[in-house]
């Protein structure tokens, strides 16, 4: 059962367009959303995290946008750059017993042209 | 900035050889985690360790992985017998505070496994 769905697979964006990444999750106990950005060779690196609430963070050229009653949340990438281009996983995580634990999307390919 | 060390990056082995990974995670990360990572797929937790104590393998296929972390410090991950299904990248990870949910969770750059 895959409990965080991301779309989509793969996307190409040019230079300076806004890139957007959608998840959506089905356990209402998650309690925080973390996108991870991975770079090839690399292990995955925390980008943006977000708590249920808050409708929107913002760091830089990164926002999240979180829907509570849709059980949604989405990565807005503004002014992408290549830089940006990178594999992109949404994440979940619900406490349980104290010990959190991380459940991944299936990650988005991000392709930036120049 | 500190980082998760992991060791081999790459292994090749056949089917049926025993295999092994290491991960020295960041100082004083007390929580551990062994993630499986197929190509085109996100990680997948294997299991996670609160200092040297296992708090969740509820996901390890136990008949032929097993994961310790003697001292409460670095961790091996083994595989006995290999099989085709297992080729995937292996990834460490740590994290600061085992409560605190949102206390960033650290990767290392993993282990690259074929298996032939």
């Amino acid at each position: 059962q895959q409990q965080v769905k991301q779309s989509p697979q793969s996307l190409i964006v040019q230079k300076g367009g806004i890139s957007i990444i959608n998840c959506a999750y089905e356990n209402t106990a998650f309690d925080y959303f973390p996108w991870y950005q991975q770079f090839p060779g690399k292990g995955p690196a925390l980008l943006i995290a977000i708590r249920p609430d808050v409708s929107e963070k913002k760091e830089g050229r990164f926002t999240i946008s979180f829907n509570k009653s849709a059980k949604q949340f989405s990565l807005h990438i503004m002014d992408s750059q290549p830089g940006d281009s990178a594999t992109y996983f949404c994440a979940a995580s619900i406490s349980n017993s104290g010990y959190s634990t991380l459940t991944f999307g299936k990650g988005t390919m991000l392709l930036v042209s120049p | 900035e500190a980082e998760v060390a992991q060791s081999p990056r790459y292994k090749i082995t056949e089917k049926s050889q025993a295999v092994a990974f290491w991960c020295d995670p960041i100082s004083g990360h007390a929580t551990l985690y062994w993630y499986r990572q197929i190509l085109g797929q996100g990680p997948e937790l294997l299991v996670q360790f609160q200092d040297e104590s296992v708090v969740d393998d509820s996901q390890l296929p136990k008949d032929r992985f097993s994961a310790e972390r003697l001292k409460g410090v670095d961790s091996t991950l083994k595989i006995q017998p290999a099989e085709l299904g297992d080729s995937a990248m292996y990834l460490c990870a740590s994290r600061q505070d085992r409560s605190a949910y949102n206390s960033p969770l650290h990767f290392g750059n993993g282990t690259r496994l074929t298996v032939t």
